[in-house]
């Protein structure tokens, strides 16, 4: 069946590291594939999104990386902050987004000073 | 702010009420989806509109749920006879070209 999932459930990092933050799915159809960072108490805030034609895409300290071939996604996050404390959700989709996303469990990053 | 916005943000509510949430898009998004979210979990999808169009729904929606989009901007979700098993975070999200931007969400507890 269709799922998303996530390697790790608790990301701890220090303060001025970089964090990658791992995700694997199984609907060789998805063709799109995003990241949001939900903080307590409000709705998940779009981080970066990737089609599948593309294997790497760069936003500002983000970088998303996409494997087709073991069906994985990366989220890394160059010199972390506490602002980046949150949990993260990889999602996938089809018809390049405009359909339903597909959500897996999530990891939280916590990060210290 | 032209976010996507939901109201209410908190409902709490007796089992066997019906509630209503609302949700309004950003400006000139023609597609809308509906999720819920229980603690701990990712959103799981409900729905979904294209302008007024309702275009898929999910098996979670139960007959208990309708929603709607009567005039192909704001959408409204209605659970009837809740249950304490609805108790969740329903999430709204609108999109244009395919990225979909989240609201806030209405935190529901059925007591």
């Amino acid at each position: 069946g269709e799922s998303v999932g996530l390697h790790l459930p608790t990301l701890s990092v220090q303060e001025g590291d970089n964090s990658i933050i791992n995700c694997a799915y199984s609907n060789s159809a998805s063709d799109y594939f995003i990241w949001y960072k939900q903080e307590s108490g409000k709705g998940p805030q779009f981080i970066i999104d990737i089609r599948s034609n593309m294997d790497k895409r760069q936003g500002q300290r983000v970088t998303v990386l996409l494997n087709k071939t073991v069906k994985h996604l990366s989220l890394q996050i160059a010199a972390t902050q506490p602002g980046d404390s949150a949990v993260y959700f990889c999602a996938e989709g089809r018809e390049g987004g405009y359909n339903k996303l597909i959500f897996g469990a999530g990891t939280r990053l916590a990060v210290h000073p | 702010d032209t976010g996507v916005s939901q109201d209410p943000r908190h409902k709490i509510t007796k089992r066997g009420q019906n509630v209503t949430f609302r949700c309004d898009p950003i400006s000139e998004h023609n597609r809308l989806y509906w999720y819920r979210q229980t603690l701990g979990q990712g959103p799981e999808f409900l729905t979904y509109f294209q302008n007024e169009a309702q275009l898929e729904k999910s098996r979670l929606l139960s007959d208990r749920f309708s929603a709607e989009r009567p005039k192909g901007s704001f959408s409204t979700l209605e659970i009837q006879r809740t249950e304490q098993g609805d108790s969740a975070m329903y999430l709204c999200a609108s999109s244009f070209e395919g990225r979909q931007y989240f609201g806030p969400g209405t935190r529901l507890t059925v007591t």
